[in-house]
């Protein structure tokens, strides 16, 4: 069975700084492309970040470029996003997802709330 | 940069058939597909590539893509369809979008 497990959500100031971490297990992480994708509380979803199997490509939406840095160790089966000059309106909900071009499994998300 | 807009709100009786759409430029030429959330919950694939269901989603799920939208439809509405359902699509520019989402309710 597929899981895909976040971890490292928190309270955090503005302009502080939190990585995310996501465990999967059942399958063959570097066999995928994986994501981040976000959910401000009452909002929609948004994609954040993608990466490619062996990490050698990696794309962000506009709002997070310079800010953000996904990343992912495949011997640990662990993906990571670390998330850097955190801004309120980036607090949200954090999934990981198996990336097809479709998000066919992700995690149970992790709450980043960025206040003072 | 791409967008995908769809109705807030759909309204459906119990054993209708209800259809949520999902509109941009030139949608047709790209793969739609669509999930499902429920409150307190993770999003759940249900079609992918336009018209295909994971496995473990229900028949009533269907979907298509033609021109400018996508459609979303549930065939036989059932009280536990009432969710919020989101389009998504994949551009070369943009990469990964989603639509604002639709809320839909069963009454």
């Amino acid at each position: 069975e597929v899981q895909l497990v976040e971890s490292g959500g928190g309270l955090v100031q503005p302009g502080g700084s939190l990585r995310l971490s996501c465990a999967a297990s059942g399958f063959t992480l570097s066999d995928y492309w994986m994501s981040w994708v976000r959910q401000a509380p009452g909002k929609g979803l948004e994609w954040v970040a993608n990466i490619k199997q062996d990490g050698s490509e990696k794309s962000y939406v506009d709002s997070v470029k310079g800010r953000f840095t996904i990343s992912r160790d495949n011997a640990k089966n662990s993906l990571y996003l670390q998330m850097n000059s955190l801004r309120a309106e980036d607090t949200a909900v954090y999934y990981c997802a198996r990336d097809l071009y479709f998000f066919e499994s992700w995690g149970q998300g992790t709450l980043v709330t960025v206040s003072s | 940069s791409y967008e995908l807009t769809q109705p807030p709100s759909v309204s459906v009786s119990p054993g209708q058939t209800a259809s949520i759409t999902c509109s941009a430029d030139k949608l047709g030429d790209k793969y739609a597909s669509w999930y499902q959330q429920k409150p307190g919950q993770s999003p759940v694939l249900v079609i992918y590539q336009d018209s295909k269901r994971p496995s473990g989603i229900p028949a009533r799920f269907s979907g298509s893509n033609s021109g400018n939208t996508a459609t979303l439809t549930i065939s036989g509405t059932q009280a536990m369809d009432e969710a919020d359902y989101y389009c998504q699509a994949w551009d070369s520019s943009t990469y990964v979008v989603f639509g604002g989402g639709t809320k839909l309710t069963v009454l």
